[in-house]
């Protein structure tokens, strides 16, 4: 049972480039999660989905996407990346609401913008 | 609106001692709290949560918090600190009547042989 996984782990973007983050949980959860981690700050919501075909926004959405074509991928795409984009990213899955039940969570992707 | 505040960035103890995680938060209803650890390189995992069931909730890895609402506290515990312990760890709030949750800054646990 792999869980939540995330690819890549390690990458390095030149501003102005784009990329995807590719995420994928065999657990079957409705819900799905994209986090960003900033050195000294608590996790912050970027977009979240609670099913196949719905997106929404999170707390800090601005120069991100996401698509949900299916329950076990939910790939976030950075469009024009900028040094504000310097983070560790985690993914992480859900059955129930997040309020309610366990969050499970990806080993994270660090990015960085240069 | 609710808020968490975890009162230690770092925490260092000996291996075998007490371990205490001190959080705070701030909420007028009776919210859901819960404890996540963060190992080196690795995703977040649940602790332990509670939902207005018992205080004193028991969670994995001999981990316990106690929610006390006349202190809007939640702070974590441990008898006997392992190694293993060595860590980062989240406290995080629900918010009122939305499934949001709000994370702590984190505290470092450091454990010492």
């Amino acid at each position: 049972n792999a869980g939540v996984t995330q690819t890549p782990k390690f990458r390095i973007l030149k501003i102005g480039q784009s990329m995807t983050l590719q995420c994928t949980q065999d657990m079957n959860h409705n819900y799905m999660y994209w986090y960003r981690q900033d050195p000294g700050m608590g996790l912050k919501l970027i977009y979240y989905s609670v099913g196949a075909g719905i997106t929404d926004k999170g707390e800090v959405p601005n120069g991100y996407n996401v698509s949900r074509s299916t329950t076990e991928d939910f790939p976030l795409r950075l469009e024009l990346a900028a040094p504000s984009q310097t983070s560790v990213y985690f993914c992480a899955s859900s059955y129930f609401a997040r309020n309610t039940g366990e969050l499970f969570f990806g080993e994270g992707s660090r990015l960085t913008v240069l | 609106a609710q808020s968490v505040t975890q009162l230690d960035s770092h925490v260092s103890v000996s291996e075998g001692t007490p371990v205490l995680l001190r959080c705070n938060y701030s909420s007028s209803y009776s919210p859901s709290l819960f404890w996540y650890v963060q190992h080196p390189n690795k995703g977040l995992q649940l602790l332990l949560k509670y939902t207005s069931a018992a205080t004193l909730v028991k969670g994995i890895n001999g981990f316990e918090a106690e929610f006390k609402k006349s202190e809007t506290s939640f702070h974590l515990t441990k008898p006997s600190a392992h190694m293993s312990d060595a860590a980062e760890y989240f406290c995080v709030v629900s918010v009122y009547n939305t499934d949001k949750l709000i994370f702590g800054t984190g505290t470092r646990l450091q454990v010492f042989p």
